[in-house]
């Protein structure tokens, strides 16, 4: 299994510009979760899907973030227009709702976000 | 906010067991105890959970007190490879997202 899958690996953008985050969650994982970490507020939840509907985005900071999963493999998180304090790693996180009783989340490597 | 309290910082020397504690006094009667670990510039990984009784995997052990109002994790043989930040988190089962709190940085020495 190649894991969860996020790209780009590392952005770098501008102040201003669109940026969209990508993650292929695990195959027949049915959970997905964004998270964002910095030096100052540590890794905190953006928002999760269960079956590909959100349930809860009170951790989305403002109306520039947007997630859509559109289907069970394939999930973004797009930020616009984006500001130099969006700067951070993105982590995606995967899980199955079903199978094991305790839920392990799978982690991607991260995509790290540097915005001019 | 997280509902755990970690130090910030512990060294190790390797070979030597590595013994991790965490206070979550609030706990409830069905929140587990989750351990996550954080390898610089990765993903965190998960590592053991427990609710009640002592667990073991191939990683790690987990000691809950019998109160369950704190556990420590214990690395038996710590590795330089083994150097991370470790996470102790309260949470229901199921898929519900995860609270990080700051967590304890350990550093294994040769």
């Amino acid at each position: 299994d190649a894991g969860v899958i996020q790209s780009p690996r590392h952005e770098v953008t501008e102040m201003g510009q669109e940026v969209t985050l990508r993650c292929k969650p695990i195959s027949g994982h049915n959970s997905l979760f964004w998270y964002r970490q910095t030096m100052m507020r540590g890794l905190e939840l953006l928002i999760y899907f269960n079956n590909n509907v959100p349930i809860d985005d009170s951790g989305m900071p403002e109306d520039r973030f947007s997630a859509k999963m559109p289907n069970a493999s394939f999930s973004t998180l797009k930020i616009q227009p984006s500001e130099p304090r969006d700067s951070a790693v993105y982590f995606c996180a995967s899980s199955s709702l079903a199978g094991t009783p305790y839920n392990e989340q799978f982690f991607g490597p991260g995509t790290r976000l540097t915005v001019l | 906010d997280a509902k755990t309290t970690q130090p910030p910082s512990m060294d190790c020397a390797e070979g030597r067991a590595a013994n991790l504690p965490c206070n979550h006094s609030t706990i409830s009667g069905n929140e587990y105890v989750y351990w996550y670990r954080q390898i610089h510039s990765q993903g965190p990984q998960y590592i053991i959970h427990g609710l009640k009784n002592n667990e073991t995997n191939e990683m790690a052990s987990l000691i809950i007190t019998e109160d369950r109002k704190s556990s420590t994790l214990i690395l038996p043989h710590a590795t330089l490879r083994d150097t991370a930040v470790y996470y102790c988190i309260v949470r229901y089962s199921g898929n519900t997202p995860l609270v990080f709190g700051k967590g304890t940085r350990l550093s294994v020495i040769a």
